[in-house]
This record gives C-alpha cells, structure tokens and sequence, in this order.
C-alpha cells in the first residue's frame, strides 16, 4: 500500500513569505506526527494529532508555526512570516494510535532565502 | 541540552565485520529506546526497539543493548552489508509521554564497505 506522502518535495521561499507543507498519511491512521530535522540533527518533534485534534504541541517553537488536520487524515504545517532559520527537513509521520510504529514520509525540505 | 547523545557522526566498517553504534541518554524518565535507520532522501525507518525492562533485544542480525545504569544503549549490525550504508538514529521515549513523542540523537552516518 501506498506510504506517507508530503508535498511539495522542496520549497524555496524568501524571508517573510508564507508556506504550507502537505503531509498524507497511510490510510487508516489515526495519529499524525510533524517533525524537523535541521542540517546535522536528528529529527525534532513538534506536533501530534490524534484523529482531528492537537493532542501535543509543545514542540512548535513560536506562533508563527500552526498545523491543521480538519479531516483526520490530511495534514498541513502553515509557516508565518518565514525566517532563515526555519530552513530545514519537516518530516511527518503517521501511526495506527499513538502506540504502534511510526511511519516517516520522505520530507519536505524547506530552504527560506 | 542534548538528552540524547550519539557522539560518532560517522563509522566505516568492512563488509561481513561487525557494526557497532552508541547512544547515550541523560533523561532517566526514558522508558523505550529505538533506532532508526535513513537513506538519502527517504525517510526514517524503523529498524529495532527496546524496553527499559529489558536489557537486550535481537532481530536477525540487529542486536540492541540497554545498560540502564550506564545510561548507553549500542547497536551491532552482524554481519555488516554494503546495504545497511545509511544513517542511523538513536530516539527515546519518555515514560509520562505519548507513544510517539520521541527526542532523536544526531545520528551517525554508517559506511559499509565491500
């Protein structure tokens, strides 16, 4: 069956400008994860849904970051008023519930100019 | 604060000899340790787990052990192959926290040779 899919595969944008990232997960899973992994780091997290809400989102480092999941299913990473420091590779993850294995996309990598 | 520490970044090893990948955690409230494993642009994939109750794990030819006391969990990779080339990242689980909310080391970047 088919994985995780993100979209776009890269994304170039210059500071201050506004970006979306596309996560699907596998069918039938109910918990969505968004992770980033800046050049030379592991994977940091930052956001998990569990069906439609944000059961945790500790991990978003300001308000400029905000995530959406209307529908339970598809996902999308909002960024404000993009900075240079948010370039990086945001990886989103999907489980069965918040128990099972976790499931990683390929990415999106975001470079902000 | 890095609460989890892989202090290799890279490692090669010949072909057929043994790989052997460190980790240390500073968090004692980790209970459930994994390792990942990503090839270039592809996502993480999950390669072995352990429980903080266990002190060793095997998967074919993945070992992962845990010294608890020592805070340092390792991964051997026996045989190596020139296919297990990748990067390798060590995550942990706190015990207070959700299934999947993991804290990642940096990795180390695993070159078998043949």
């Amino acid at each position: 069956g088919a994985g995780v899919s993100q979209t776009p595969s890269n994304k170039v944008t210059e500071k201050g400008k506004y970006v979306e990232l596309r996560c699907d997960p596998i069918s039938g899973h109910t918990a969505l994860y968004w992770y980033r992994q800046s050049l030379g780091q592991g994977p940091e997290f930052l956001i998990y849904f569990q069906g439609t809400g944000a059961a945790d989102d500790s991990g978003l480092p300001n308000d400029r970051f905000f995530a959406v999941r209307p529908e339970g299913s598809v996902s999308t990473l909002k960024i404000q008023r993009t900075e240079r420091g948010d370039s990086a590779v945001y990886l989103c993850a999907s489980s069965l519930d918040r128990e099972t294995r976790l499931f990683f996309g390929p990415g999106t990598r975001l470079t902000v100019l | 604060d890095q609460q989890v520490k892989q202090n290799s970044p890279s490692l090669s090893v010949q072909e057929g000899r043994i790989s052997i990948l460190n980790c240390d955690y500073t968090n004692s409230m980790f209970d459930y340790f994994l390792w990942y494993k990503k090839y270039p642009a592809e996502g993480p994939t999950f390669l072995i787990s352990i429980s903080s109750i266990k002190d060793k794990n095997e998967d074919g030819r993945f070992t992962v052990f845990l010294n608890k006391s020592a805070k340092h969990l390792s991964l051997h990779i026996v045989p190596s192959q020139p296919g297990d080339s990748a990067v390798y990242f060590c995550a942990a689980r706190a015990v207070m926290e959700y299934g999947n909310k993991l804290v990642f080391g940096a990795g180390t970047i695993l070159r078998v040779k043949s």
